[in-house]
This record gives C-alpha cells, structure tokens and sequence, in this order.
C-alpha cells in the first residue's frame, strides 16, 4: 500500500528554525498536508500544498515540494514554545471526493527555552 | 457550528466486551471516517463512508464495524474488545462534489480507549 515516513523526533532551541521532513511513495497525490496535534487534541490542518506547486509560504512556516524525490518539509521559522506538538505529513491518495488521507507517523517538535 | 463530535471522549471496557463510539458532525459533510492513533504508528485508516448507506474499509478494519445511515452520524462499533483495540480513535469528515476543494478533513476531539 501507499506510504508515508516521518521521523519522530526533533528538539530545536526557542528562536531557531525547525524543519520537518517526510517522504512519500505515491507519486499520483493531488495534495499534501500538515496537521499539528497538541497534547489531548484532535488534528489541525496547518496548510497544504497543491502538487503543481514546489513551495508555499504562509507566516512562519514555509512547504518545500520536491515531487521527483517524493520530499516534502515543513520549516517553522523562529520557532516558539508554543509549536511543540505532533507535526503530521499526510498524503491524498485518489480525488479530492472519495481519496483516503494517508499519515505519517508524526514528528515529536520539542522547543527548548 | 460544532463541527466534528465524538462520544464518549475515555471508556474503559474489558476484553469481550462491546460498545459503540460515535461521531456526529454538522457540517453536511457527504465523507467520514475513523482513524486509530497509536504512538509511532501515525494514524491508521479503520473504515470510511462516501455517504449515507455506503461504507468502505480502510488499512485496519478487523475486529471494528461500521454503519451511515444518516449523513450527520458514523458510528464504530468494537464486536468483542481485545487489549490490541487500546488506542485514540478520531472521527474525520470532509464535503465532497463542488464543495470538495483540497480533500482536506476536519477532525473530531478523540476518543481514548483502555482494553484491560
């Protein structure tokens, strides 16, 4: 089946830039997403990216598209205590109607003081 | 709106038993779905429905049934609990047809299961 890998932890200092990668195997994904998870919360979408698209910026984050490689991250720009969270990649396999959203595993952000 | 709605938000059960989750959303959302949330695992697809009277299933069905026989609600029921059925389940839904968009889904709270 399809795939979605994510490493699954990061730990960056307050100010810094934190950068979240995740690979993917189908290469047929119209779109593709990054979800934020706080602790004892459901998923929210913090932005997507259409797969004619290479990047997309919106404030401080910034999606990098690489749809040779099948890459795509997520840069957090001064990044502050309150984006520690579980950053999740996640894929659209089929249409935009009936397509399932496939997950990565998630990424730990830890942001140290 | 309240969007996506999942009760009960903990159970506890003991292995055997059954019971239903449920999920409500008042977004006229043509598509839902249950996911499980298990720590390194990510999020797993269970079933999902493109509308009321249609269900599908997804990556990890077994051991879990689903039902739509309204748009609003899309319950899960667990037959016959077991300790590997422990986990946080959440409810997603999406609009479809012209309202479609991105694919996007919005997701319920959770519900946090225990199978002793």
């Amino acid at each position: 089946g399809e795939d979605v890998e994510q490493s699954l932890f990061l730990s960056v200092r307050e100010g810094d830039s934190s950068v979240i990668n995740c690979t993917y195997t189908d290469s047929s994904s119209t779109y593709l997403y990054w979800y934020k998870q706080e602790p004892g919360a459901g998923l929210q979408l913090l932005t997507y990216i259409f797969s004619n698209m290479d990047m997309k910026q919106d404030q401080r984050l910034t999606v990098l598209l690489n749809k040779k490689d099948k890459h795509l991250s997520l840069r957090i720009a001064d990044t502050q205590t309150g984006d520690s969270a579980i950053y999740f990649c996640a894929v659209l396999h089929g249409s935009s109607n009936t397509g399932k959203l496939i997950f990565g595993q998630g990424t730990t952000l830890q942001v140290k003081p | 709106n309240a969007g996506v709605t999942q009760t009960p938000k903990f159970q506890v059960l003991k292995t055997g038993q059954s019971m239903t989750l449920q999920c409500a959303q008042d977004m006229n959302h043509e598509y839902m779905s249950w996911y499980r949330q298990d720590p390194g695992m990510g999020l797993r697809l269970i079933h999902y429905s493109v509308g009321a009277g249609i269900t599908d299933q997804g990556e990890v069905p077994n051991g879990y049934n689903v039902s739509r026989s309204t748009t609003e609600d899309f319950p899960l029921r667990l037959l016959s609990a077991a300790p590997s059925q422990t986990s946080v389940y959440f409810c997603a839904s999406r609009p479809t047809g012209t309202r479609a968009r991105t694919g996007e889904l919005f997701f319920g709270e959770g519900s946090r299961l225990t199978v002793l």
